[in-house]
């Protein structure tokens, strides 16, 4: 069974750093794109952005190059999803998600990650 | 970037009848070498991760019960869900995976009446 497991909820202040991550099982880790899914409060999924396990190649949505990094660390079969320096504004849970075949659909989720950033 | 757009933005249907929902594209998404579609259909209730109904625009998803379906080509998609069940009042979102940055639509929230 596939299953994404995220790490659990974050507090953080503006300007503080945070990596968060998620776990895959169930298979061949390397072989399929991860993705990463903002959902700010009331508001609808935005596209943060993908890496491919395999060789870490990773492309972003325009709202998120160069404010956040996702990475993995294949020895552990682990994503993340990184910030520098977060905005009240990063506010929001963060959904992992497996890609189908060759960078696909969405076809599994992790349970969703809560970030809160507030002085 | 292709945007997606979705309509309507809400919609509340009777128990037992027909939802229909849109979305467009700004681009074709439609891959002429394989004559596929690159869009899908999640449902995403309160609380939950969204859940993955719908792929390659027609294809049901594992599990997925045959009162959804999915319709269209090119720009234009249609999510069907006949004979609305209580457990299928959640949002209801368009995506497309063409090209990167893969984008969703806004989202369609759909109640009972």
């Amino acid at each position: 069974e596939v299953q994404l497991v995220q790490s659990g909820a974050e507090v953080r202040k503006p300007g503080e750093s945070l990596r968060i991550s998620c776990k895959a099982s169930g298979y061949t880790f390397t072989d399929y794109w991860i993705g990463w899914v903002r959902q700010r409060p009331g508001q609808g999924l935005e596209w943060v952005g993908i890496v491919y396990p395999g060789d870490s190649d990773s492309r972003y949505g325009p709202s998120f190059q160069g404010h956040v990094t996702v990475s993995v660390d294949k020895s552990i079969s682990t994503a993340y999803l990184q910030w520098s320096s977060l905005r009240a504004s990063d506010t929001a849970i963060y959904y992992c998600a497996r890609h189908e075949g060759d960078g696909y659909s969405l076809d599994n989720w992790g349970q969703g990650t809560l970030v809160t950033v507030s002085s | 970037d292709i945007v997606m757009t979705q309509s309507p933005e809400s919609l509340a249907v009777s128990l037992g009848e027909r939802a229909t929902i849109s979305c467009k594209s700004s681009q074709s998404i439609l891959y002429s070498s394989n004559n596929k579609n690159y869009l899908a259909w999640y449902q995403h209730k309160p609380g939950q991760p969204p859940k993955l109904l719908i792929h390659w625009a027609s294809t049901r998803a594992s599990g997925v019960p045959d009162r959804f379906s999915g319709s269209g080509s090119g720009t234009d998609f249609t999510l069907t869900i006949d004979s609305l069940q209580a457990e299928d009042v959640a949002v209801y979102y368009c995506h497309q995976y063409d090209n990167t940055p893969y984008t969703f639509g806004q989202g369609t929230k759909l109640e009972i009446k």
